[in-house]
């Protein structure tokens, strides 16, 4: 079963607007929210994250903002620059149960930012 | 500050063969997990360990095995290979676990033939 979704694979977005990606989660457990962006042929770099305590977290142009009730998450960049085209993934750990010291990815995003 | 080192970064296997990975993950970091990302199933949790233990698997099969050194170094090994086997394989270090946060490496990719 998939745990953490995104269902848009492919964003596309001109350079300087707002690029919002999104990620749905199924499992309650889950308390700690991250967002990872990836080039081919390398590891995950991470970006931004947030606990379940709060609802948004900023760190320079990237916005995390989580909607418990609704179980969704979504990165927001602004403004969006080339260099963000990449992969994203979502992310998702539960300090307890059987998700205890492992990220449950989403499928990713694929972001292109047009100059 | 080293981040994570993963050796080798290419490999090419024959099916049946096995196989070891390495994984050194950042100085003082205690948790260590692999994935295995291949195009049909994404980023696949493979294991975690955290000071010599493992203390999480994933749903692969008993092909797939890791352990853990005192000095934090991991490895992980694939016996019987298949076909299917060939992925990039991401190593990823936390202090403490997944609520820290991973690094990842930047990966081994394997090719079995």
């Amino acid at each position: 079963d998939q745990q953490v979704k995104q269902n848009s694979p492919s964003l596309s977005v001109q350079e300087g607007r707002i690029s919002i990606l999104n990620c749905d989660y199924t499992n309650s457990m889950f308390d700690y929210f991250l967002w990872y962006k990836k080039y081919p042929a390398e590891g995950p770099t991470f970006l931004i994250s947030i606990s379940s305590i709060k609802d948004k977290n900023e760190d320079g142009r990237f916005t995390v903002f989580l909607n418990k009730s609704a179980k969704h998450l979504s990165l927001h960049i602004v403004p969006s620059q080339p260099g963000d085209s990449a992969v994203y993934f979502c992310a998702a750990s539960a300090v307890t149960g059987t998700s205890y010291g492992k990220l449950t990815f989403g499928q990713g995003t694929i972001l292109t930012v047009h100059p | 500050k080293a981040g994570v080192t993963q050796t080798p970064r290419y490999l090419i296997k024959t099916r049946g063969q096995q196989v070891t990975l390495s994984c050194s993950p950042i100085s003082g970091h205690r948790s260590v997990s692999w994935y295995q990302q291949t195009p049909g199933q994404g980023l696949q949790f493979l294991f975690e360990y955290f000071s010599e233990t493992q203390r999480n698997k994933g749903n692969f099969p008993g092909r797939f095995s890791g352990r853990q050194f005192s000095n934090s170094r991991s490895e992980m090994n694939v016996s019987t290979l298949e076909l299917g086997d060939s992925a990039l394989y991401l190593c990823a270090s936390s202090l403490q676990g997944a609520n820290y946060g991973y690094t990842f490496g930047s990966g081994t990719r394997l090719t079995v033939v």
